[in-house]
């Protein structure tokens, strides 16, 4: 039992380039997020998809999209990376929204 | 939306001290939940606590939910309990509050 797996755990992106954050979970929740940690901040909802087939911005949506494939897997991906998209990237997942949410291990990612 | 407050900012202490941690928040919520962020940056939950009191070990929690604040109480301090601890609130998705960074010195 993995809980919430992210793939990968680091990046190094160079600026304009896309790539994919992968985030499963095994819990069988409903919910599921994706949020950034800036340096010395809490963290902020980007994405969050309160049951498969939906999805919703949060508070930092500009410059990224996600896809809720399937009940296990959110991914969050950027287009065209940029600088200020340089954080840390944490999925979670909750059974409903509201509810108890668990944590990825984050994917750390540096756009130069 | 709703704002989380957590104070104090920034916390040191002698290895054995108590501790008492604050979170307040602006508007009525579902859910209230403490984290700790490890120095490896991971987060670890501590207490899902929409109310009442909850303990694990050395550490226990407050939320009066009336009042719009929680408590987190670390005894018995240990170097392994410095980090980051996040109060996090959510109605339908969850807002952070900009953490207490906690040092433990031996």
């Amino acid at each position: 039992n993995a809980g919430v797996t992210q793939t990968p755990k680091f990046q190094v992106l160079k600026t304009g380039q896309s790539m994919t954050l992968q985030c499963a979970q095994d819990m069988n929740h409903n919910s599921m997020y994706w949020y950034r940690q800036d340096p010395g901040m809490g963290l902020r909802l980007i994405y969050y998809s309160a049951s498969e087939g939906t999805t919703d911005k949060g508070e930092v949506p500009n410059g990224y999209n996600v896809s809720r494939l399937n009940k296990r897997e959110f991914s969050l991906r950027l287009e065209s990376a940029a600088p200020s998209q340089t954080s840390v990237y944490f999925c979670a997942s909750s059974a409903v929204s509201g509810t108890e949410a668990f944590f990825g291990q984050g994917t750390r990612l540096t756009v130069v | 939306g709703i704002q989380v407050e957590q104070s104090p900012p920034d916390l040191i202490l002698q290895e054995g001290a108590n501790s008492t941690l604050r979170c307040n928040f602006s508007d009525s919520v579902n859910n209230l939940q403490w984290f700790h962020q490890n120095p490896w940056g991971q987060l670890i939950n501590l207490f899902y606590i929409p109310s009442g009191t909850k303990q694990n070990g050395r550490l226990s929690a407050t939320t009066v939910a009336t009042e719009r604040y929680s408590l987190l109480y670390i005894s018995s301090s240990q170097t392994t309990d410095s980090g980051v601890y996040f109060c996090a609130v959510s109605g339908f998705s969850m807002r952070f509050g900009a953490g207490t960074r906690l040092t433990v010195k031996p």
